[in-house]
């Protein structure tokens, strides 16, 4: 069964440095997102991707942020300058249609020293 | 504005009791509803979804919801708990055009 794979699980970054978190999404998907969950608490909506561009995004969605399809299976999410507050673990999903269920990566776990 | 709540924060369950983990929803529209489940330190896994047609929707691992338009609910329910079902329990909304609102979660812990 197709499924969404992120890479790396764990990255440890230290304050101000710039990463990049991983995603390939099931093949044939066209919508994609990243959110984030902070702590095993409440999952937050980063950003939406779809006809190469960004569709939506949300107030988290900074200028430090900025995502990427550089060819046709990675789909990337870089923060420039992390912070502290950035230690979360990231999710990147895609789905296929509109109306149709998202499916979810493993998660990067992403902590800031 | 659009909103989802999970009212329980944490739900206690026997084995083998039924068990039901609560979601009301605060949307414009007809939203579709969705069931996500996360098992410790794992990914989203979709359980099932309602969008159209039957209330009663079936999903994975004998779970089930009811959509309930007059009380804008759609609560979550299996009939005999496992203890494997421990886990965090999702309900997120999506109106069509716009993007997946996840209520705050409801942590279940079924006991042996």
């Amino acid at each position: 069964e197709p499924e969404v794979t992120q890479t790396p699980s764990h990255q440890v970054t230290q304050m101000g440095q710039e990463v990049i978190l991983r995603c390939v999404p099931i093949s044939n998907h066209l919508y994609f997102y990243w959110y984030r969950q902070i702590l095993g608490q409440k999952v937050e909506f980063l950003v939406s991707f779809y006809n190469n561009e960004i569709s939506e995004k949300s107030e988290i969605f900074d200028d430090q942020f900025s995502v990427e399809r550089p060819d046709g299976s990675n789909f990337t999410l870089k923060i420039r300058s992390t912070k502290l507050e950035d230690s979360a673990m990231y999710f990147c999903a895609s789905k296929l249609e509109m109306a149709r269920e998202q499916f979810f990566g493993p998660g990067t776990r992403l902590t800031v020293l | 504005a659009q909103s989802v709540a999970q009212p329980e924060d944490q739900v206690n369950v026997a084995e083998g009791n039924p068990l039901t983990v609560k979601c009301t929803y605060s949307v414009s529209g007809n939203p579709y509803l969705f069931w996500y489940v996360q098992y410790p330190n794992r990914g989203l896994q979709f359980l099932l979804k309602y969008i159209t047609g039957d209330n009663l929707v079936k999903g994975s691992y004998g779970f089930e919801a009811e959509f309930n338009k007059s009380q804008t609910s759609f609560h979550l329910k299996k009939p005999s708990a496992l203890v494997s079902d421990s886990a965090l329990y999702f309900c997120v909304f999506y109106n069509y055009g716009q993007n997946f609102v996840f209520g705050p979660g409801t942590r279940l812990s079924v006991l042996p």
